[in-house]
């Protein structure tokens, strides 16, 4: 079944502990994206990446590190979590980017304490 | 850069009545997207739209793309309770390759 990966679901830490969230496609996607959502404000993009080995900020990159090492891995890293960065998050993957079709994975919903 | 406004920002409606939602962009969009998210879930694509003037149905659900290109509607016929939901319109426009999200529209269906 074609599918975005997440992992984990729901994550609990403490401000200042690293952390990392794992997203996997099996499309053989170009084009992944994460995304965070917050009450009101919708999804805002926080990284993205063309390609393997090409990443490049979206609109809220501060306090993220990605890697795309390989095609169907993109890992979201938070170094040092702070409280606001508590968040519902998503990645998400195309074809390619531009006028492709966007698909999400099921979430990640993190607390910082 | 590129902004949608989508409308209504929440619905609350008798199950069996029809919805309506829009997009408006302040912008020329070439590609329109409609999404769905269940609670707890990520946004489940419903349709995708390419062409102005484009009107295309999933079921109970038919989307359009606006003649304007700077618009898209969603409608749902007769809808009922599973159809809750927020529901998120994105666009794509010109040579930004960036999807643009609308703020979603929360919908609740009372049965």
């Amino acid at each position: 079944e074609a599918q975005v990966t997440q992992n984990p679901r729901y994550l609990i830490t403490v401000t200042g502990k690293k952390l990392t969230v794992t997203c996997s496609q099996n499309m053989n996607h170009e084009y992944m994206s994460w995304y965070r959502q917050d009450p009101g404000l919708g999804l805002r993009q926080i990284y993205y990446s063309m390609n393997v080995e090409v990443t490049d900020k979206g609109d809220v990159p501060e306090g993220y590190k990605v890697s795309r090492k390989e095609k169907r891995n993109f890992p979201l890293i938070l170094e040092s979590p702070s409280p606001n960065q508590t968040s519902l998050y998503f990645c998400a993957s195309s074809y390619r980017a531009g006028r492709e079709k966007l698909f999400f994975g099921s979430g990640t919903q993190l607390s910082v304490l | 850069g590129q902004q949608l406004n989508q409308s209504p920002q929440s619905m609350f409606i008798q199950e069996g009545e029809d919805v309506s939602m829009n997009c408006t962009s302040s912008s020329i969009f070439n590609t329109w997207l409609w999404y769905k998210q269940d609670p707890g879930e990520g946004p489940v694509l419903l349709i995708a739209l390419y062409k102005a003037g484009e009107l295309t149905s999933n079921g109970r659900l038919t989307a359009q793309f606006g003649i304007t290109r700077k618009d898209s509607f969603l409608n749902i016929s007769a809808s009922i309770p599973s159809d809750v939901g927020i529901y998120f319109c994105a666009g794509h426009g010109g040579s930004n390759y960036k999807l643009t999200f609308g703020k979603g529209t929360l919908l609740t269906v009372n049965p």
